[in-house]
């Protein structure tokens, strides 16, 4: 079965400052779609980025960007000039389509924290 | 603002009676999905429809049902609410054009006692 592993239960940060966040997953397939979301306090979970895996150019989105290494089978997440509004739950996670349904893999999640 | 609600978004129950999620979307797409948050799992897919009648079984479907009778409503329902089903519950869409990116509402929280 797929997994995705995140190994930093939590993460601070200082305002301004640089973040990375970890992410590996586990897969036979070579096709498949891997997407950071973000989930505020209010619950809401929120598209960060969305890497295509058979891109090989990472995926950027204004301060977010992602290192994915497709041989490896890692995804990490960059947070440049961090704003105290970036303050959440950050989950990674993986589409698959194994067995003929398909499903979305999430990780456990990263809490990542801003000091102001 | 992906156009998906939930009803209710909070709900308290006892065990042993019957529970029933809406999820609404307004854009017609034709892939939706039910999860679940538990603290230390992160996000468990329950069931998924891909159109009308159509459904199948994510990797905690058991103790769940799920019915879509039009477009814009999937519904989930516990036959018989336990302690266990205690959760958050997420419903998402698949926009069509949107190469496999799922949009989440705003979530359901459960509470069974």
């Amino acid at each position: 079965a797929q997994t995705v592993t995140q190994s930093q239960p939590e993460m601070s940060v200082q305002e301004a400052e640089t973040v990375t966040l970890s992410c590996t997953y586990d897969t036979s397939e070579s096709d498949y779609y891997l997407f950071w979301y973000k989930q505020p306090p209010s619950r809401q979970m929120i598209l960060v980025i969305r890497q295509e895996a058979y891109k090989q150019q990472n995926a950027t989105e204004n301060r977010f960007s992602v290192n994915f290494q497709k041989a490896a089978k890692s995804f990490s997440l960059k947070i440049s000039d961090s704003q105290l509004g970036d303050a959440a739950m950050y989950f990674c996670a993986y589409i698959s389509r194994q067995g003929g349904s398909e499903k979305l893999v999430f990780g456990k999640g990263t809490k990542l924290t801003e000091n102001p | 603002d992906a156009g998906i609600t939930q009803s209710p978004r909070h709900k308290v129950t006892e065990t042993g009676t019957p529970v029933t999620l809406r999820c609404h979307q307004t854009e017609n797409h034709r892939y939706m999905y039910w999860y679940r948050q538990d603290p230390g799992h992160g996000l468990r897919l329950i069931h998924y429809s891909y159109g009308v009648k159509d459904t199948d079984k994510g990797e905690v479907s058991d103790g769940y049902s799920v019915s879509r009778s039009k477009t814009e409503d999937f519904l989930l329902t516990l036959e018989s609410a336990t302690s266990s089903q205690t959760s958050v519950y997420f419903c998402a869409i698949r926009r069509d054009a949107s190469q496999e990116t799922q949009y989440f509402g705003p979530g359901t929280r459960l509470l069974v006692l």
